[in-house]
């Protein structure tokens, strides 16, 4: 069982703002990476550390954290938003890392 | 441009093994941590191993003790050693370096478990 949890699926109207949670108790010592992943492609990095987003990714795009819990907001979904979500970082012990479940993202 | 080539995936009856290679390039192979990490066909992502640049490694439970992830700096190479392969480690395999923006997956290797 994964020790990051998200909700399986979220939908958001097109332009509209939605948020993709992920919660675990690693969460209380680090920062997660969040990852795009479109059908027969490779996972995309689109934030990591406290709210960074790499060159290329749209600025819609923000992360943040409180306590066991992380979030990705897109503000004003776009139709190429569409695509699954992944929330990652280093277990608190130390010893592995995980990830979460995943949440698909659709947008109407 | 960074970039990882993995390589040895195939299909293997269960119990036995596979040693699959990521190729590395235009970084400094030797300063970074890398990861394996698989994804099953229409599941979700599965952290697999990872090997720090002081070679200390780190694995998940299902696959400790069964799995050895090494290095070769003065290759540029990782390497997964898979014994004791199960139907449940059938998957994509891919290659990853994850240090802040430095960000880049291979392109995978398919792993199939059957008899």
């Amino acid at each position: 069982s994964s020790e990051l949890t998200q909700d399986p699926a979220v939908s958001v109207a097109l332009g509209q703002t939605v948020t993709i949670t992920c919660q675990g108790n690693s969460l209380r010592s680090y920062y997660p990476t969040w990852y795009q992943q479109k059908p027969g492609q490779a996972p995309v990095l689109v934030i990591y550390g406290k709210n960074n987003r790499p060159s290329g990714i749209p600025d819609r795009f923000s992360g943040s954290s409180s306590e066991n819990t992380a979030s990705l907001t897109i503000t004003g979904a776009q139709a190429e938003d569409e695509a699954d979500y992944y929330c990652n970082c280093r277990d608190s012990s130390r010893s592995h890392w995980v990830f979460g479940g995943g949440t698909k993202l659709t947008v109407l | 441009e960074v970039q990882l080539v993995e390589s040895g995936g195939g299909l293997v009856q269960p119990g036995g093994s596979l040693r699959l290679s990521c190729a590395a390039s235009g970084f400094t192979f030797g300063t970074y941590d890398m990861h394996w990490v698989r994804q099953p066909t229409g599941k979700g992502l599965e952290w697999v191993s990872a090997i720090d640049s002081a070679g200390d490694t780190y694995y998940a439970g299902s696959v400790k003790g069964r799995f050895a992830i090494s290095r070769d700096d003065a290759k540029n190479s990782l390497f997964l050693q898979m014994n004791g392969l199960r139907p449940g480690d059938t998957a994509i395999y891919y290659c990853h370096i994850s240090v802040y923006a430095l960000d880049v997956w291979g392109q995978g290797t398919t792993v199939t478990v059957s008899s």
